[in-house]
């Protein structure tokens, strides 16, 4: 079982709002990433990271940023949420190699 | 001309039948594939990958790979209602570094009938 976790699982907040999504493993993976997934749609690939001190942004513009200062740690912040920010935020990491992407079990957002 | 396509569904198949899904990609230079099943309201959960041309088996689940027509599928045997989700196919675009930056197509949903 994947040891990928995400804080909070549901988060209602209004617009202007400054705020963090938590994502954590504890399976020494270098490689993590961002996905955003709307209601039926696919999944865009917004942010990922090579390993400590490396981000990049993703195929999907995003106003989002995020850090990686720890290697298990790779959180993703919204300075001022709007309600175009409304989706679903699922964290993934893998080993790389043939190693398969590990999900978190995601934040839905719901920004009013 | 998306990336990575797949017919939305949803798929219906009666319980112990087989369910095929079907994804086509773009790229030709894509080198590695993987499924993925999507409960619904959950994150995507591994189901199988594949590298290589022709047919990849795991249990009920056989993975295809058909480079020189750009398309990949997932056959179910014995389908379960269990099986009812969304399958996304997911592709990844680069030489097969290890770096996954997979494109992931819309997923089919399937619904497996008691």
């Amino acid at each position: 079982e994947a040891d990928i976790y995400q804080t909070p699982r549901y988060l209602v907040i209004g617009t202007g709002k400054k705020i963090t999504l938590e994502c954590s493993q504890t399976m020494g993976h270098d490689k993590m990433y961002w996905y955003q997934q709307d209601p039926g749609m696919e999944l865009h690939l917004i942010h990922y990271s090579y390993g400590v001190n490396s981000t990049e942004k993703g195929d999907l513009s995003s106003e989002s940023t995020v850090s990686r200062i720890r290697t298990e740690h790779f959180p993703l912040t919204l300075e001022s949420a709007r309600p175009s920010h409304t989706s679903q935020y699922l964290c993934a990491s893998t080993q790389g190699g043939d190693s398969p992407l590990h999900f978190g079990n995601g934040t839905r957002l719901t920004v009013t | 001309q998306k990336e990575v396509e797949q017919n939305s569904g949803p798929l219906s198949v009666p319980e112990g039948a087989i369910a095929s899904l079907n994804c086509t990609y773009s790229d030709r230079g894509s080198q590695s594939f993987f499924w993925y099943r999507q409960y619904s309201g959950k994150s995507p959960e591994l189901i199988m990958f594949i590298y290589s041309n022709g047919d990849k088996e795991d249990g009920r689940f056989t993975a295809q790979l058909n480079k020189a027509s750009q398309y990949v599928s997932l056959l179910i045997r014995d389908s379960q209602p269990s099986d009812s989700a969304t399958y996304l196919c997911a592709v990844n675009p680069g030489p097969n570094t290890g770096f996954q930056k997979l494109v992931f197509g819309t997923g089919t949903r399937l619904l497996v009938s008691p």
